[in-house]
C-alpha cells in the first residue's frame, strides 16, 4: 500500500550523518508543502520528527533535518547516535484530506 | 496537548466487522481531525481514513473500498472506526492520531498518536 518510495535500510557509525531519501509525485510530495517524518521504536507508536518538510517540534534533537527538491524529500540524522536506531516512514499530504506514506527505512547504528 | 486513549485488542472472524474507539482529552473536536493510520506485522504504515468531528466529514483510502465507516461523539470526545468485510489482510495495530487545525487549514502533521489497538483476523 505504500506510496512514498524509501530506501529499506540506511547504517552509519555513531556521530556519521545519514539520509533517508522519500520518493514521490507531482501529486503528492512535489504539490504540497506537508511531507512529515516518523520515527518507530519497536513496541512504540510512532513519533513525529519532522513537519512541514523542514520544521522539528519542540523537543526534537537538532540533529534531525528535512529538506526537499521537487517530488523527493529527505531527512538527515547528523551526528548519528545509538538511540536514533528505528525505522522511519515519510508522509505526504495527497489533496482532499487523504495521505500516503513511505513503505519505511530501517536505520543502524554500527 | 491532546492525549489519545484506544479501545482493547480485538480477535474478530473473517467477514465480521471491528469497531475502534479513540477518546481524545486535553484538546477540542473543534481544532482537530482524527486520522486512522494501520500497520500490519512486519509491514509499513498505511492511512486508513480521517474525520473532522466539528464537521462530521470523513475521507478514507480508496484501497479499503468502502468498507471503513468514520464517527465522532463530541459529547465525549471520541471517535470510531468500524471496519467491514475483514479478512486476515486486515489484521494490523491500529492507530489513531490527530491533525490540527492552523489558521485556515489543517498543519496535515500526525501527532500525537494514541497507543494503539490490535485487531486480530482469524478462522
Amino acid at each position: 500500500h505504500s506510496v512514498l518510495t524509501q530506501p529499506r535500510s540506511v547504517s552509519g557509525s555513531p556521530g556519521q550523518s545519514v539520509t533517508i531519501s522519500c520518493s514521490g509525485t507531482g501529486s503528492d510530495v512535489g504539490a504540497y508543502p506537508y511531507v512529515s517524518w516518523y520515527q518507530e521504536h519497536p513496541g512504540r507508536s510512532p513519533k513525529l520528527i519532522i513537519y512541514g518538510v523542514n520544521k522539528r517540534p519542540s523537543g526534537v534533537p537538532a540533529r534531525f533535518s528535512g529538506s526537499q527538491s521537487d517530488n523527493t524529500a529527505s531527512l538527515t540524522i547528523s551526528g548519528l547516535q545509538a538511540e536514533d536506531e528505528a525505522l522511519y516512514y515519510c508522509s505526504s499530504y495527497a489533496g482532499t484530506y487523504t495521505y500516503v506514506f513511505g513503505n519505511g527505512t530501517q536505520v543502524t547504528v554500527l | 496537548q491532546v492525549q489519545l486513549v484506544q479501545s482493547g485488542a480485538e480477535v474478530k472472524k473473517p467477514g465480521s466487522s471491528v469497531k475502534v474507539s479513540c477518546k481524545a482529552s486535553g484538546g477540542t473536536f473543534d481544532t482537530h481531525a482524527i486520522n486512522w493510520v494501520r500497520q500490519a506485522p512486519g509491514q509499513g504504515l498505511e492511512w486508513v481514513g480521517g474525520i473532522i468531528p466539528m464537521f462530521g466529514t470523513s475521507t478514507s483510502a480508496q484501497s479499503l473500498l468502502g468498507r471503513v465507516t468514520l464517527t465522532a461523539d463530541e459529547s465525549t470526545t471520541t471517535t470510531f472506526l468500524e471496519l467491514s468485510g475483514l479478512t486476515v489482510e486486515d489484521t494490523a495495530v491500529y492507530y489513531c492520531t490527530t491533525v490540527a487545525r492552523f489558521g485556515d487549514g489543517w498543519d496535515h502533521k500526525f501527532d500525537p498518536w494514541g497507543q494503539g489497538t490490535r485487531v486480530i483476523v482469524s478462522s
